[in-house]
């Protein structure tokens, strides 16, 4: 079964950090753009960022930029957004998607920044 | 970035009829490479996004062939030809033609 788990997210001060993982399975992940999307409480999808397969290119949306860096360890199946400078206006629920095509999500964990 | 207009924001639907959600984008979703890259994703209440449709028209395996997706250029609409209790959510669609990818508001489906 293909199958996308997300892990990490916690309640977090402002200007905090923290760093996001998504352990993919029954896939051959290296093979496969990946994604962050997030939802805040209430709200809709916004796409945050992603990494190619190899992981040579990297983008991110304009509210992250310099805050936010996406990686991935082919060996560890293993994707992972790592959060600095936290704001409350990061509050959400973060998903991992495989392709840019989104085709598989994962279950969500969810990350609050609050003092 | 390209700016997704759902319509309506709120579709009560009754058992057995059929809905339609439209989608508009603020620029053409056609690709250089002939594809329109535009998706339609299904969330539950306290569930994660499902992808139904990609590229305008093509169903997702396991999505029923009651779910259908249209549309060309700019304008795209969802179809439900007989809504069923288990289609209660939320209906996103989103484009990846150009990026960043963007989504639109979404569009909360509920029983009357």
């Amino acid at each position: 079964e293909v199958q996308l788990v997300e892990s990490g997210g916690a309640l977090v001060q402002p200007g905090g950090s923290l760093r996001l993982s998504c352990a993919g399975s029954g896939f051959t992940f290296s093979r496969h753009w990946m994604n962050w999307v997030r939802q805040a409480p209430g709200k809709g999808l916004v796409w945050v960022s992603h990494i190619k397969s190899d992981a040579s290119i990297t983008n991110y949306a304009d509210s992250v930029k310099g805050r936010f860096t996406i990686s991935r360890d082919n060996a560890k199946n293993t994707l992972y957004l790592q959060m600095n400078s936290l704001r409350a206006e990061d509050t959400a629920v973060y998903y991992c998607t495989r392709e840019n095509q989104m085709d598989v999500w994962g279950q969500g964990t969810t990350v609050t920044v609050s003092s | 970035d390209v700016v997704m207009t759902q319509s309506p924001l709120s579709l009560p639907v009754t058992l057995g009829q059929p809905a339609s959600i439209s989608c508009r984008s603020s620029q053409s979703l056609e690709s250089s490479d002939g594809n329109t890259y535009l998706n339609w994703f299904h969330q539950r209440p306290g569930q994660s996004p499902r992808r139904l449709i990609y590229n305008i028209s093509n169903r997702d395996s396991g999505v029923p062939d009651r779910f259908s997706g249209s549309g060309s250029g700019t304008d795209f609409t969802l179809k439900i030809s007989r809504v069923e209790a288990e289609d209660v959510g939320v209906y996103y669609c989103m484009q990846i033609t150009h990026w960043p990818g963007t989504f639109g508001q979404g569009t909360k489906v509920g029983i009357k």
